[in-house]
């Protein structure tokens, strides 16, 4: 079965960081590009952050570049989203997804900023 | 970054066909096409239709997925009462260099 199941979500105070992981499975994971996807309360769906087969290409929408960091581990069929800096609007439900390669989607992991 | 146009909300009769709309431009939609996802309320989106209309396993046939230039579609088939959900179409923007997303289209089946 195909699936991704993220972890790390929690409660942070802003100017705090946390590590998001996604562990992949079901796929040949290195093949991939894989993406983070956020959704804030009652909003629709906002791309994150992207990443090619080997890492060697990152991508991150312009108001968390310079925060967040997306790296993999292929070896462990993992993805991580690194996110320093937090703000309050950075509070949603963070989904791991390879959205055109394996058409997969986790459940998700919240994490919520406090002011 | 610019999304995808997608009409708010579309309603349908019970057992009929609904065909939901994405429009985008030469640097998303129709460079790679769409992907397209469903989301009920309170769950994660799920993603029916991938890279020009691979369905993942357990996907019905009822949905199916299209392109025409800039316009991605999903038609559904034989409308049900579970197909009542919102939908969201994704793709790739080669000038955007990152995933741009529709405002998502909620279904009704009457």
């Amino acid at each position: 079965e195909v699936q991704v199941v993220e972890s790390g979500g929690g409660l942070v105070q802003a100017g705090g960081s946390l590590r998001l992981s996604c562990a992949a499975s079901g796929f040949t994971f290195s093949s991939h590009w894989m993406s983070w996807v956020r959704q804030a309360p009652g909003k629709g769906l906002e791309w994150v952050a992207t990443i090619n087969e080997d890492g060697s290409k990152k991508f991150h929408v312009d108001s968390v570049r310079g925060r967040f960091t997306i790296f993999r581990d292929n070896a462990k069929n993992s993805l991580f989203l690194q996110m320093d800096g937090l703000r309050a609007e950075d509070t949603a439900v963070y989904y791991c997804a390879s959205i055109f390669g394996a058409g997969c989607w986790g459940q998700g992991t919240l994490v919520t900023v406090s002011s | 970054q610019a999304g995808l146009t997608q009409p708010p909300s579309v309603s349908k009769d019970l057992r009929q066909t609904a065909t939901l709309t994405c429009t985008g431009n030469g640097n998303n939609v129709g460079y790679q096409g769409a992907a397209w996802l469903q989301q009920h309320q309170g769950h994660p989106p799920k993603v029916l239709s991938y890279r020009n209309n691979n369905r993942p396993s357990g996907i019905s046939e009822r949905f199916s997925a299209s392109r025409s230039g800039n316009t991605a579609s999903l038609t559904i088939t034989g409308l049900q009462p579970e197909d009542e959900a919102d939908y969201y179409c994704s793709a790739w923007d080669s000038s955007l260099n990152g995933v741009v997303f529709g405002g998502g289209t909620k279904l009704t089946v009457l």
